[in-house]
């Protein structure tokens, strides 16, 4: 099994420019999690589908940040436009379902370079 | 609010030596906490989780909640234990809030 698999692994834009990341979660796993890391930080949550369903993007910068699980499968990220302070690994991680018993299972991540 | 604080960025101990890693919470609901460890050049992943009541890789971890803490055990550390060690919380809306992390050296 290959995992929650992610790609790019890293981007390099400059800023004002768009980016997107996108992520395969493990077969059958209907949550899926995306997460922002920054530097000398743990994971910050900001946004969490249930199938093709956002129930959780209340830490999601909607001025420039938005997401998609179309079919409630893949699921991709977007930043229009980027600015500076977006540089950081965006972790993708995937879980049966929400429920406690369920483990998530992250991604490698994408490390974004805003210059 | 900070719901998770590790205190410890850092944390250096000699192999065969005991290691405690910090971890306390704030929340007010009934949290479920857990610990996620990231080995070098290697993904996230989780390490245990309170409701299991397990030892994982020799690791346990007692939810105190009269303290307010999650504090990760080993007896004995071993040099494949160095790795970054994050504290979680879940709260009772399945959202995730992780610590800052605590990187571990185990000193051969």
């Amino acid at each position: 099994e290959a995992g929650v698999v992610q790609s790019p692994r890293y981007k390099i834009i400059e800023k004002k420019q768009p980016v997107a990341f996108w992520c395969n979660p493990i077969s059958g796993h209907n949550t899926l999690y995306w997460y922002l890391q920054n530097l000398g930080q743990g994971p910050e949550l900001l946004i969490r589908y249930e199938n093709e369903e956002a129930v959780d993007d209340s830490q999601l910068p909607k001025d420039r940040f938005s997401a998609e699980r179309l079919k409630g499968v893949d699921s991709t990220l977007k930043i229009q436009p980027a600015e500076l302070g977006d540089s950081a690994v965006y972790l993708c991680a995937s879980s049966r379902s929400a429920s406690s018993y369920n483990e998530q299972f992250f991604g490698p991540g994408t490390r974004l370079t805003v210059l | 609010a900070q719901r998770v604080t590790q205190p410890e960025k850092l944390l250096s101990v000699f192999k065969g030596a005991p290691v405690e890693l910090k971890c306390n919470y704030s929340y007010s609901g009934s949290p479920e906490l857990f610990w996620y460890v990231q080995y070098s050049r290697q993904r996230l992943q989780l390490l245990l989780r309170h409701i299991s009541r397990e030892s994982i890789k020799g690791f346990t971890a007692d939810l105190n909640k009269g303290e307010t803490s999650f504090h990760l055990k080993k007896p004995f550390a071993q040099e494949e234990d160095s790795a970054m060690y994050y504290c979680a919380l879940r709260s009772t809306g399945n959202q995730f809030y992780f610590g800052t992390g605590t990187s571990l050296t185990v000193i051969p």
